[in-house]
């Protein structure tokens, strides 16, 4: 049972263009979520995070948009670089519930920017 | 300056042997955490620990026995492995419980049983 959904696997996108990144997730009591960016071989890194109580947070090229209604999330990189080629996760939690902040993860989508 | 380091990043072994994981923070963080990410890729929460105490356990075979030692430091021992137990097992800390914070994650032990 998916919580966190990243249906597309891949994208590709040219230098200096805007790269979007979705997620979806199907649990109401998630409030906090996450992108981290991962490189082969190397740990995932934080890049961003959006409280369900905003519905935008922007981090200089970063910025992660939450549509709680639709429970989805999208995650824009304005302008692309070929550096920011990397697998990109998001991921949510729920501080009430049981679960204790416990982070859900998806699949992941691997972004390649093109030169 | 390494945040949340893992050794070994490698680990080849034959199936049936004992082995451990070692992982050290030094964010002076309350919170420390087990991942698994398996051939489907997906990243799996086992073990959660604040301040040397289990929070999360996550249906984890018993085989799988973390220790604290205190608070910048958490060991995954892993008991009679078996060929199911071949991943990358991930470190990482937070500030403390419960979430609304971000996890930081070390570089990953790739671990594969022959």
């Amino acid at each position: 049972d998916q919580q966190v959904k990243q249906n597309s696997p891949s994208l590709s996108v040219q230098e200096g263009r805007i790269s979007i990144l979705n997620c979806d997730y199907t649990n109401s009591m998630f409030d906090y979520f996450l992108w981290y960016k991962k490189y082969p071989a190397e740990g995932p890194t934080f890049l961003i995070s959006i409280s369900s109580i905003k519905d935008k947070n922007e981090d200089g090229r970063f910025t992660v948009f939450l549509n709680k209604s639709a429970k989805h999330l999208s995650l824009h990189i304005v302008p692309s670089q070929p550096g920011d080629s990397a697998v990109y996760f998001c991921a949510a939690s729920a501080r009430y519930g049981g679960s204790q902040g416990n982070l859900i993860f998806g699949k992941g989508t691997k972004l390649s920017v093109k030169p | 300056d390494t945040a949340v380091s893992q050794t070994p990043k490698y680990l080849v072994t034959q199936m049936g042997n004992d082995k451990s994981i070692k992982c050290e923070q030094n964010l002076g963080h309350d919170t420390m955490y087990w991942y698994k990410q398996d051939s489907k890729k997906f990243l799996k929460i086992m073990f959660s620990y604040n301040n040397k105490e289990l929070i999360i356990n996550e249906t984890v075979p018993n085989r799988f026995s973390p220790k604290s030692p205190d608070k910048a430091h958490l060991n995954l021992h892993i008991n009679s492995l078996e060929l199911g137990d071949s991943a990358v097992y991930f470190c990482a800390s937070s500030q403390t419980l419960p979430g609304n914070q971000p996890q930081h994650f070390g570089d990953g032990t790739r671990l594969s049983i022959l």
